[in-house]
């Protein structure tokens, strides 16, 4: 497809498992970021590739979660030991490396 | 520092009536900003976007923004809300180069 897809739509898992979630940016698209958000919070950046520039893992809120980018093109977010307040909607974004960002559709993960 | 702000939670319009969901904005240089929607259970996207030129920027869906520089503001219009338009609406600006800062969203909710 033309835009942003995200896998799977829908995670539950229980409490202390690993978690992998996948993202296709657009093709073309060298840029790519990692979203988290939370019921009835904002936006939460965790990570950011360009291109083969070392990723901007700024906004990782712990060592539990990693990401990476294969051949520059699909990302995968790996949560480790997931806790019950990993439970959100997370969200990947691509852009051509400018300012603008398009997001896929998300993935919904919750944590029993 | 770099902010994006919303100052509305959530508002509540009747159908047919018009619509201005604020966006207030902290840099030092004129930024590049942008408007995305988010449906229920879905990503974000893209509404319109401001770079630089001409003030008063067109979007999607008959969306529209005014970027105001003495107000630091970019406020998102329409004139004639319909119920699909029922969603949270998100404003965002530039951080750290090429990143983006989200506000918290306000969520519109129609009548009919």
């Amino acid at each position: 497809g033309a835009g942003v897809s995200q896998s799977p739509s829908n995670k539950v898992t229980e409490k202390g498992k690993d978690v992998e979630l996948r993202c296709d940016p657009i093709s073309g698209h060298t840029a790519l970021y990692w979203y988290r958000q939370s019921l009835g919070q904002g936006l939460e950046f965790l990570i950011y590739f360009q291109g083969n520039s070392a990723p901007d893992k700024s906004g990782l809120p712990s060592d539990r979660f990693s990401a990476e980018r294969t051949g520059g093109s699909v990302s995968t977010l790996t949560i480790q030991r997931t806790q019950q307040e990993d439970s959100a909607v997370y969200l990947c974004a691509s852009s051509r490396g400018g300012a603008t960002q398009y997001f896929g559709p998300g993935t919904r993960l919750t944590v029993l | 520092a770099q902010s994006v702000t919303q100052p509305d939670i959530h508002i509540t319009v009747s159908e047919g009536a018009s619509l201005e969901l604020r966006c207030n904005y902290s840099y030092g240089a004129t930024p590049y900003l942008f408007w995305y929607v988010q449906s229920p259970g879905q990503g974000l996207q893209l509404l319109l976007k401001y770079f630089s030129g001409d003030t008063l920027v067109q979007g999607i869906k008959g969306f529209e923004a005014e970027f105001k520089r003495s107000q630091s503001s970019f406020n998102l219009r329409k004139p004639s809300v319909h119920w699909s338009d029922a969603a949270e609406y998100f404003c965002a600006g530039p951080y750290n180069t090429d990143k983006l800062i989200f506000g918290t969203g306000t969520r519109l909710q129609v009548f009919p």
